[in-house]
């Protein structure tokens, strides 16, 4: 168990709708990054927050969004979903603050997204 | 952009043979990770290298850092069937004064009897 908690677990909508994914960091991480995984693109990051700010966009849709609020927890919204965005999305997180930073990051088990 | 390689992107093997998975990067880092994924799984951290010679060992699995020429390696000794999974290696990227890491495609690894 790394300690990093996402919810749901399982979730199937379908296309033009909106979803909202929810991350728990470990306790004491500053940091949260959100990849997704698919079978043909691999794991692609999309964002990192750390403490409540945006920190790095990597190939996140426009259509996408995320935020982190002042508890640390993160959300992740999908919109407009279309059937290319059904993959594994993980949320992973680092950076505890008084720890030394390695870099390494902690994953969550992932929330799978099925769009019909 | 940061490209990471890793090869083979397959690999089937026989219980108790040794074998290397590589890992290659395009761009300056001095932190290299390796993760390991079961099947609809998250990742578990397997190493953490944080400098160039870095070597790091547990059980079956070694992993090494050259920074210079870019490149780790993952090497399997012996390997048992519970080795059976998916490897990835991913790189630090530093942009925008951010930190993230960039992923390889993965090694899927299975080990028969």
């Amino acid at each position: 168990d790394s300690g990093v908690t996402q919810t749901p677990k399982h979730l199937i909508t379908a296309t033009g709708q909106r979803v909202t994914l929810r991350c728990s960091p470990r306790s004491g991480d500053l940091s949260v990054y959100w990849y997704q995984q698919s079978l043909d693109q691999g794991l692609q990051f999309l964002i990192q927050y750390y403490n409540g700010e945006e920190r790095a966009k990597g190939n996140i849709l426009e259509r996408f969004s995320a935020q982190q609020f002042p508890d640390l927890h993160s959300e992740l919204n999908l919109s407009s979903l279309e059937l290319g965005d059904s993959a594994l999305y993980f949320c992973a997180s680092s950076v505890a603050s008084g720890r030394p930073d390695t870099g390494e990051l902690f994953f969550g088990e992932g929330s799978r997204l099925t769009v019909l | 952009e940061l490209k990471v390689e890793q090869n083979p992107l397959f690999l089937s093997m026989q219980e108790g043979k040794n074998y290397t998975i590589y890992c290659n990067y395009s761009t300056t880092s001095d932190r290299l990770y390796w993760y390991r994924q079961d099947p609809g799984k998250s990742l578990e951290s397997l190493f953490v290298l944080l400098s160039n010679g870095a070597v790091k060992q547990e059980g079956r699995l070694m992993a090494s850092l050259d920074t210079k020429a870019r490149l780790s390696t993952l090497h399997i000794t012996a390997a048992v069937h519970d080795l059976s999974a998916t490897y990835f290696c991913a790189v630090v990227y530093k942009g925008g004064g951010a930190d993230g890491l960039t992923f390889g495609k993965g090694t899927h690894l299975i080990i028969q009897p």
